[in-house]
């Protein structure tokens, strides 16, 4: 049970480019959320869903865009990286309601140029 | 604006005695509470939680205790051990989901 995977763990952008990360659950969960971690800032969460086909934004959506085509993928798109994006990136998922523990992946280290 | 807050960024504790973890929320529509504990390179892990309900939870060595009218909680180990060291994360829930910035734990054997 590989549980939360996240793809790639660490990446290096140049400022402008583009790129997509890949979250993977195999609990059969509902929600899914993207959070990212800053340096004295906690997790603040970027996106979430709360089943396939559906997005919402969360408390820091600017410059990102996600997906959830289907049901165990969510995924978090940066289509013109900006330095200020420089990041831990957090996926999350839950069974039920935002009430329910998360269970998170190992994290992608993003770094931008 | 933080709406969880951990004021403490670090915590030093000898193997064996208490270590005491505090977090303060502002709003008051929080009914969820949780304690998460990250070690380096992974994600966090769920570890405990309190319903705004209860001023009380305990599982093992680890409780939890909310006191609703301070806006406060905190998470008590007893004893503290070297695996325990890790950064912890307090988080609050409504809607969706808050965080603190974290409590560094170091238990020193």
């Amino acid at each position: 049970n590989a549980g939360v995977t996240q793809t790639p763990k660490f990446r290096v952008l140049k400022t402008g480019q583009s790129m997509t990360l890949l979250c993977a659950q195999d609990m059969n969960h509902e929600y899914m959320y993207w959070y990212r971690q800053d340096p004295g800032m906690g997790l603040r969460l970027i996106h979430y869903s709360v089943g396939e086909g559906t997005t919402a934004k969360g408390e820091v959506p600017d410059g990102y865009n996600v997906s959830r085509l289907k049901k165990q993928n969510f995924l978090l798109g940066l289509e013109s990286a900006a330095p200020s994006q420089t990041s831990v990136y957090f996926c999350a998922s839950t069974k039920g309601n935002s009430n329910q523990p998360q269970h998170f992946g190992d994290g992608t280290r993003l770094s931008i140029l | 604006d933080q709406q969880v807050k951990q004021n403490s960024p670090s915590l030093s504790v000898q193997e064996g005695r208490i270590s005491i973890l505090n977090c303060d929320y502002t709003n008051s529509m929080f009914d969820y509470f949780l304690w998460y504990k990250k070690y380096p390179a992974e994600g966090p892990t769920f570890l405990i939680s309190i319903s705004s309900i209860k001023d009380k939870n305990e599982d093992g060595r680890f409780t939890v205790f909310l006191n609703k009218s301070a806006k406060h909680l905190s998470l008590h180990i007893v004893p503290s051990q070297p695996g325990d060291s890790a950064v912890y994360f307090c988080a609050a829930s409504a809607n969706d989901m808050r965080f603190g910035a974290g409590t560094r734990l170091t238990v020193k054997p």
